[in-house]
């Protein structure tokens, strides 16, 4: 597809579950990110993928949440445990490379985001 | 917290008025970005600036930054009612890899 395409659009789950939340980055971007927001809020960062690697996982807020990308491409977001303050929007952007000497970093321009996973947790 | 603030949080205007909206953020910075966000939506980027910039315009956006003061603006001139949106700036830190840090955002409202 042309954009980050992001599954399932609605989650409502129960306390105590465990989510998955899929992103499906544009073809060739190399960054990924993905971020939290709640509403009337901006969007809280979480993680960021460089190809495979988490290369800052800062933002995740307790071990419940987990985050892969073993290919390269597709991301999924993991909740354990669920909390009812875990509802919102987890909305997932990816990005293309800039190249500093000739080794591939983080992009520092322009984000494309998908349209968001809500998740309600009961 | 890095997280910058944006002000006004809510802003109502007519169509044809300008809109200004500001942001301020923390420490250094290569870039700093506008996004639009619809409700219900994704965001949508709009616009960046460099650190070595001071003023950048795209069609109906004029967006300004003051890096002695830490702060953005975004002019959005002659405002359509498809204006209405919430703006979010974000900043990407200069010490901060490759991760953008969004504002809280400002809720636009442009009535016809």
């Amino acid at each position: 597809g042309a954009g980050v395409s992001q599954t399932p659009s609605n989650k409502v789950t129960e306390k105590g579950k465990y989510v998955e939340l899929r992103c499906d980055p544009i073809s060739g971007h190399t960054a990924l990110y993905w971020y939290r927001q709640s509403l009337g809020q901006g969007p809280e960062f979480l993680i960021y993928f460089q190809g495979t690697g988490a290369a800052d996982d800062s933002g995740l807020p307790n071990d419940r949440f987990f985050a892969v990308r073993p290919e390269g491409s597709v991301s999924t977001l993991k909740i354990q445990r669920t909390e009812r303050g875990d509802s919102a929007v987890y909305l997932c952007a990816s990005s293309l490379p800039s190249a500093i000497q000739g080794k591939a970093v983080a992009n520092t321009g322009e984000l494309f985001f998908g349209e968001g996973s809500r998740l309600t947790v009961l | 917290s890095q997280q910058g603030e944006e002000d006004p949080q809510a802003l109502s205007i007519q169509e044809g008025e300008n809109a200004t909206m500001n942001c301020s953020y923390k420490t250094s910075i290569n870039n700093l970005q506008w996004y639009r966000q619809n409700s219900g939506r994704g965001l949508v980027h709009l616009i960046l600036i460099r650190s070595n910039e001071r003023e950048k315009h795209s069609g109906r956006l004029r967006v300004t930054l003051d890096t002695s003061k830490k702060s953005s603006s975004l002019l959005i001139t002659a405002s359509r009612a498809a204006d209405t949106a919430s703006y979010f700036c974000a900043a990407h830190y200069y010490n901060q890899g490759g991760k953008l840090i969004f504002g809280q955002g400002t809720e636009l409202s442009v009535k016809p």
